[in-house]
């Protein structure tokens, strides 16, 4: 099973500015990464899949870079709407979640 | 529009059974594999059971393996998840999700989610 480990657990951001978040797999999972959002009380929703490209909908500010074992989601200038947890997930190998970031208000 | 809802979920007994159903829209049901994923209080997010287009193939994450029978009615456009010997650890949030074009293993759309809480 391959690992999927998010940091950091908790990121403390202000309106306006940019958030980076990683994740990182045991074992390479090529581009098969994609990342969700998911608000309190909602179901997670497809922000980026193939490891950077944006679902539909979802805004530019929301790029993912990264391949093989090392992966960034990137949120430009955040938004009030953007605090929320962000999972990650590999799809190369069969699937496995990471445990999540939850970015705050600071 | 796509649309996944589940139902079926509420509080048992250790011990006990559970049966969920997911009804889908908006999409060709039998043309996509179907997924459960299951969220617990307070934790992440927790891959169940996976299902092939036509049924013929099953997927069980080790931890409700022999415990959880997954399956589907593509006439019917519904799928469902049976929970039998139900524990305390499978009190979550269970979603029905979607997999992406071209049979991808991601999840381009999830259900509103059901609860399930396994308490006496």
């Amino acid at each position: 099973e391959i690992v999927m480990t998010q940091s950091p657990a908790t990121l403390s951001v202000s309106p306006g500015e940019r958030a980076t978040l990683s994740c990182r797999a045991s074992q390479s999972v090529s581009s098969n990464l994609a990342w969700y959002q998911q608000k309190p009380g909602q179901a997670p929703r497809l922000l980026i899949y193939g490891a950077s490209t944006r679902a539909t909908g979802i805004p530019a500010r929301f790029s993912g870079s990264g391949s093989g074992t090392e992966f960034t989601l990137t949120i430009s200038s955040l938004q009030s709407e953007d605090f929320a947890v962000y999972y990650c997930q590999q799809y190369n190998n069969w699937l496995s979640f990471g445990g999540g970031t939850k970015v705050e208000i600071k | 529009e796509v649309q996944l809802v589940e139902s079926g979920g509420g509080l048992v007994q250790p011990g006990g059974s559970l049966r969920l159903s997911c009804s889908a829209s908006g999409f060709t049901f039998s043309s996509y594999a179907m997924h459960w994923v299951r969220q617990a209080p307070g934790k992440g997010l927790e891959y169940v059971s996976a299902i092939s287009t036509n049924g013929g193939n099953t997927y069980y994450a080790d931890s409700v393996k022999g415990r959880f029978t997954i399956s589907r009615d593509n006439s019917k456009n519904t799928l469902y998840l049976q929970m039998s010997s139900l524990k305390a650890e499978d009190t979550a949030v269970y979603y029905c999700v979607k997999v992406g074009p071209k049979s991808k293993n991601y999840f381009d759309y999830w259900g509103q989610g059901t609860l399930v809480t396994v308490s006496s």
